[in-house]
């Protein structure tokens, strides 16, 4: 069974803060995703990796940024947490299909981190 | 750039079937993808669909594809308590990396 585990389920911190959301898959999967899911909103895209050091911005990169070291761990990084940050945080991971251009198939979930910033 | 679209809510009887719709304008689509959200958890793949199917069953779960009105449903027949989550749809296609989602239907399970 795919694994993807996060750091935590629930974190608060303070306005101002740098908070780190630490994600890790155990199936060697080349694509990470961070998002954020708020109630009618679905889920947003923050940012993805398709590969170790390499990262693209999703649909609201604003106020975050990620790092990608190693194939199995994405991390987000709230550089200076604000209360519009209070969020579900959902990390997923996917294998690529086919060759090139790769294309993105089925993502597997975290349980997610509800962080609230107060 | 496409989208894909959901009712926000859906209420049946326990017992009944449910029919989750969802619509996408993405023509390239290749694989449509069924997710279940239960309350405080991530989200789980239940089914998915080739583009060239028009149907797929597994079980409980029956999923119609209409490629031409570009509509996907989601039926669960013998709706249960256990069924209660947020059902999301999500798609892709050939032509990048992410799968585009819609907002998610919260199915709720009237006794």
């Amino acid at each position: 069974d795919v694994k993807v585990t996060q750091s935590s389920r629930y974190l608060v911190k303070r306005t101002g803060e740098k908070v780190f959301l630490e994600c890790v898959q155990d199936m060697d999967h080349e694509n990470m995703f961070w998002y954020r899911q708020d109630p009618g909103l679905g889920l947003r895209l923050i940012y993805f990796s398709y590969d170790v050091k390499m990262k693209e911005k999703g649909d609201i990169p604003e106020g975050y940024s990620v790092s990608r070291e190693k194939k199995e761990r994405f991390s987000l990084i709230l550089e200076s947490a604000s209360t519009n940050q209070t969020s579900m945080y959902l990390c997923a991971s996917s294998p690529i299909q086919g060759s090139w251009p790769p294309r993105s198939s089925e993502q597997y979930f975290g349980p997610g981190t509800r962080l609230t910033v107060t | 750039g496409e989208d894909v679209e959901q009712s926000l809510f859906l209420s049946v009887r326990e017992g009944d079937s449910s029919v989750i719709n969802c619509t996408y304008t993405d023509s390239s689509s290749t694989y449509l993808y069924w997710y279940k959200q239960e309350p405080g958890a991530g989200l789980q793949l239940l089914t998915y669909i080739f583009s060239n199917m028009d149907m797929k069953q597994d079980q409980r779960l029956t999923v119609l594809l209409n490629k031409k009105d570009k509509h996907l449903s989601l039926r669960i027949a013998d709706t249960q308590t256990g069924d209660s989550a947020i059902y999301f749809c999500a798609e892709s296609s050939d032509s990048n990396y992410q799968l585009i989602w819609g907002a998610g239907t919260k199915l709720i399970i009237k006794p």
